[in-house]
């Protein structure tokens, strides 16, 4: 069983531009979570989709969003980039019972 | 909303006995999760309590307290592989994980 595919694994972009990030789930996992890791504050969540639908949002700004598509595979963009975005975005899936997140090997994003 | 604590360092030596605490508040708690991260990698589940008490997993075990808000989770005959960050994370209802800041573990020879 493939795991969470997270793609790209590396990004280099400058401020003001904008990324896209990709996640593949487990086959059969419905609820994606997108989450950010910075040095000293841990993971903080930033959103879930379940079954295509945002079930729920972290206390992020507007300039991060993301969606879900019928297979599961979910995106996430960052529009309008600061240095502070940088960061390892990591993606986790799971099943309904939602009691165990799987998570990719994440992306590292550096906005220079 | 909720918040989560937990040490943000520890040390130990191999063979030691480690417990890991940590302390939640959070509305519609199901239970709580402890997951490792190694430097470099992607966390992975450890353990999860939704009722009070001790689970143990091998060398890891989990303890809740849903009436303190309290769970720790203890390391024992570390090894020198069990280096990494641990993360407490609480299961709620209707919503994803909601994780602590992490306690990065250090075991020395």
């Amino acid at each position: 069983k493939a795991g969470v595919t997270q793609t790209p694994r590396y990004l280099i972009k400058t401020r003001g531009q904008q990324v896209t990030l990709s996640c593949s789930p487990i086959s059969g996992h419905r609820s994606v979570s997108w989450y950010q890791q910075t040095p000293g504050q841990g993971l903080q969540f930033l959103f879930e989709y379940f079954s295509e639908t945002q079930r729920n949002k972290g206390n992020f700004p507007g300039r991060f969003s993301g969606r879900q598509f019928s297979n599961s595979r979910s995106e996430m963009n960052v529009s309008t980039l600061e240095l502070g975005d940088s960061a390892l975005y990591l993606c986790a899936s799971s099943t309904d019972s939602n009691t165990e997140a799987f998570f990719g090997q994440g992306t590292r994003l550096t906005v220079v | 909303g909720q918040s989560l604590e937990q040490p943000s360092e520890v040390t130990a030596v191999e063979g030691a006995i480690v417990q890991i605490n940590c302390t939640y508040q959070t509305s519609g708690f199901y239970g709580l999760s402890w997951y490792q991260q190694h430097d470099g990698g992607a966390p992975t589940f450890l353990s999860y309590n939704a009722l009070d008490g001790l689970e143990e997993t091998g060398r890891f075990s989990s303890f809740l307290s849903r009436s303190d808000s309290y769970g720790y989770l203890l390391l024992q005959e570390l090894q020198m592989k069990d280096s990494a960050s641990y993360f407490c994370a609480v299961n709620q209802a209707g919503t994803a994980l909601i994780f602590g800041k992490g306690t990065t573990l250090s075991v020395s020879s």
